[in-house]
């Protein structure tokens, strides 16, 4: 069964804080994605990487930065946590070869900034 | 950039249709998605059609595309509570990348 996991549900982080996001998929996937959901605006891409050690701006890259050294994991990084960065962050994986490219999405992580 | 609007609820009557609009703005979509997103929970994938297409028909789904006014639409029948969500449409450039809209929360009344 195709499976997307992130490490946190819920995380709570002071301002200014360091926070690590991570996403570990089990299915071999090329690509993986970080997006933010927030209400009425949908999701958001903010960074996405196509392999190991690669990685493209999304929409929304300002405040955050990811890494990828292994295939099957993908982190998201805000270097210095701010209120406004408090939001619902989804990751998801997708296969190159797939014709329609689904991408698969992991549980979430809501994460807020006091 | 590439815009992809849905209305923001819809409340239906339990066995009633449902049917989500979505509109786009990118003419170099290929595929088109419906994602469904329960409480609490991820996005799943409940269907596609591809950009060439003009209806396809899945158990009590059925997506209607038309190309030329950019308009997708969902439509759910014999709706049921389990139905209850929030459903994203989104699209897929020649880049492969999706962009979503912003949800339209479904809510199925007994």
């Amino acid at each position: 069964d195709v499976k997307v996991t992130q490490s946190s549900r819920y995380l709570v982080k002071r301002t200014g804080e360091k926070v690590f996001l991570e996403c570990v998929q089990d299915m071999d996937h090329e690509n993986m994605f970080w997006y933010r959901q927030d209400p009425g605006l949908g999701l958001r891409l903010i960074y996405f990487s196509y392999d190991v050690k690669m990685k493209e701006k999304g929409d929304i890259p300002e405040g955050y930065s990811v890494s990828r050294e292994k295939k099957e994991r993908f982190s998201l990084i805000l270097e210095s946590a701010s209120t406004n960065q408090t939001s619902m962050y989804l990751c998801a994986s997708s296969p190159s070869s797939a014709p329609r490219n689904e991408q698969f999405f992991g549980p979430g992580t809501r994460l807020t900034v006091l | 950039g590439e815009d992809v609007e849905q209305s923001l609820f819809l409340s239906v009557r339990e066995g009633d249709s449902s049917v989500i609009n979505c509109t786009y703005t990118d003419s170099s979509s290929t595929y088109l998605y419906w994602y469904k997103q329960e409480p609490g929970a991820g996005l799943q994938l409940l269907t596609y059609i591809f950009s060439n297409m003009d209806m396809k028909q899945d158990q009590r789904l059925t997506v209607l595309l038309n190309k030329k006014d950019k308009h997708l639409s969902l439509r759910i029948a014999d709706t049921q509570t389990g139905d209850s969500a929030i459903y994203f449409c989104a699209e897929r450039d020649a880049g492969n990348k999706l962009t979503f809209g912003g949800g339209t929360r479904v809510l199925v009344k007994p």
